[in-house]
């Protein structure tokens, strides 16, 4: 099974900060890999697909970056709704696996 | 827009069977490009894949429930459905359906149901 990491646990910002995400994974999961958004009460919502596509309808200031085992979620300028969990996804092998999150909160 | 809804009951006891259905509306779950997936999240914690299925009826299981669920499609009634047997309170959790779209590499969720809690408890 391919352990995906993700770091930081919590990552404390302020608005209009730059947000960057780290997904790790025990092996190569090529471009393999996708990044969710989830905000309390809700289901998790699709970002980034393929390691770096950006998912119908989300903003421009969310992108993917990386191969092999180390990738990158980037938020340029955070907007208030985007206080929320983040998780990674990889299916290069079965079974699917997902990150344990790293949750954007408010300085 | 395609829809999901879960459904099923909320609560179950514990060496029961879990059982829930998830409904796909504004599209078909027999087309070749989607899975249909199954996700649950314990109260507070992260999100565990519990299993897929595809547009022939081949199922795709996290061997850590294997020998505990089925997962089952009745196309003709655009629905997918788990059973979870034996369940203790470990499988309290928030159970989601999804689709799954297998056009991407990484086979991503792109749509999701809203989510239903099913507490396992006597």
């Amino acid at each position: 099974e391919i352990v995906l990491t993700q770091s930081p646990a919590t990552l404390s910002l302020s608005p209009g900060e730059r947000a960057t995400l780290s997904c790790r994974a025990s092996q190569s999961v090529s471009s393999s890999l996708a990044w969710y958004q989830q905000a309390p009460g809700q289901p998790p919502r699709l970002l980034i697909y393929d390691a770096s596509n950006g998912a119908t309808g989300i903003p421009t200031r969310f992108s993917g970056s990386g191969s092999g085992t180390d990738f990158t979620l980037t938020i340029s300028s955070l907007e208030p709704e985007d206080f929320a969990i983040y998780y990674c996804q990889q299916r290069s092998n079965w079974p699917l696996t997902f990150g344990g999150g790293t949750k954007v909160e408010i300085k | 827009q395609l829809q999901l809804q879960e459904s099923g009951p909320g609560l179950v006891k514990p060496s029961e069977t879990l059982s829930l259905t998830c409904t796909v509306s504004g599209g078909s779950i027999s087309i070749n490009n989607y899975y249909w997936g199954w996700i649950r999240q314990p109260p507070g914690k992260g999100l565990e894949w519990i299993g897929s299925i595809n547009y022939v009826g081949t199922t795709f299981y996290n061997a850590s429930l294997k020998s505990r669920l089925t997962i089952s499609a009745d196309t003709s009634k655009s629905q997918f459905s788990l059973k979870l047997n034996s369940v203790t309170a470990t499988d309290t959790a928030v159970y989601y359906c999804a689709r799954q779209d297998v056009k991407a590499r990484a086979d991503p969720f792109d749509f999701w149901g809203h989510g239903i809690l099913v507490t396992v408890s006597s």
